[in-house]
């Protein structure tokens, strides 16, 4: 299947400094990518939607400005939490679909960064 | 929007035994319904998938079912084995509606004992 990079796996900052987490679609054009949040022992919250060359579609309660959102190219998404704080530790993963593929639903998941802020 | 309930949140079998999720959804239009599995610290991994149009779908020893009617479709794991436990999320989409986002359950925690 389609594989999608993410880093970093993990990272440590201190509280108010920014972090940007990289995911990448390494044999597929993703038109469209997601970025999911997850806290432990529960389901993936969805972010926002990535769409490539437009601005990203934010889910409800989703701050745009504290997480941003880039999709510059058709394999490469970044999202960037900006002034982190403790409260926003957390598993971030993302995910693409193949956008060369009309009907394929398919979504290939990155590994995951967990963040971690002091 | 779309909503998907998942149950049970936390199942034990042995070795063996089949185990059973099931999962409700309340769009619909939603037509396309991926199971994914996802062990501690990894990526969700998707494991099985269904479509509107089929009422059943087999691979080895996982099987998806689809009541459309009822809205609500599960996954049946037979022959479990230690390897199975992880948490397995189900999830429903309308692929219609412009870049299908996916709805996740809640997740349901299968452990197997040996």
């Amino acid at each position: 299947g389609a594989v999608v990079s993410q880093h970093p796996s993990w990272v440590i900052c201190k509280s108010g400094t920014s972090v940007k987490i990289e995911c990448r679609s390494l044999d597929f054009q993703a038109t469209t990518m997601f970025w999911y949040r997850q806290f432990p022992k529960q389901s993936l919250m969805l972010m926002a939607t990535s769409n490539e060359g437009s601005k990203a579609t934010y889910e409800q309660g989703v701050e745009k400005d504290k997480f941003l959102i880039n999709h510059a190219s058709l394999t490469l998404s970044t999202l960037t939490v900006t002034s982190a704080h403790p409260e926003d530790s957390s598993f971030y993963i993302c995910s693409a679909r193949d956008g060369t593929v009309a009907t394929n639903e398919k979504l290939f998941f990155g590994s995951g960064t967990q963040l971690s802020v002091l | 929007g779309e909503n998907v309930e998942q149950h049970p949140s936390t199942l034990s079998v042995q070795e063996g035994d089949s185990a059973v999720i099931k999962c409700t959804y309340s769009d619909s239009a939603s037509n396309y319904f991926p199971w994914y599995k996802q062990e501690l610290g990894k990526r969700p991994q998707l494991i099985i998938d269904i479509r509107s149009n089929v009422g059943e779908k087999k691979d080895q020893r996982i099987a998806v079912t689809l009541n459309k009617t009822a809205k609500h479709f599960s996954l049946h794991i037979t022959e479990t084995q230690p390897e199975d436990s992880a948490v397995y999320f189900c999830a429903a989409s309308n692929t219609n509606s412009g870049y299908s986002t996916l709805t996740f359950g809640k997740g349901t925690m299968l452990l197997v004992s040996p």
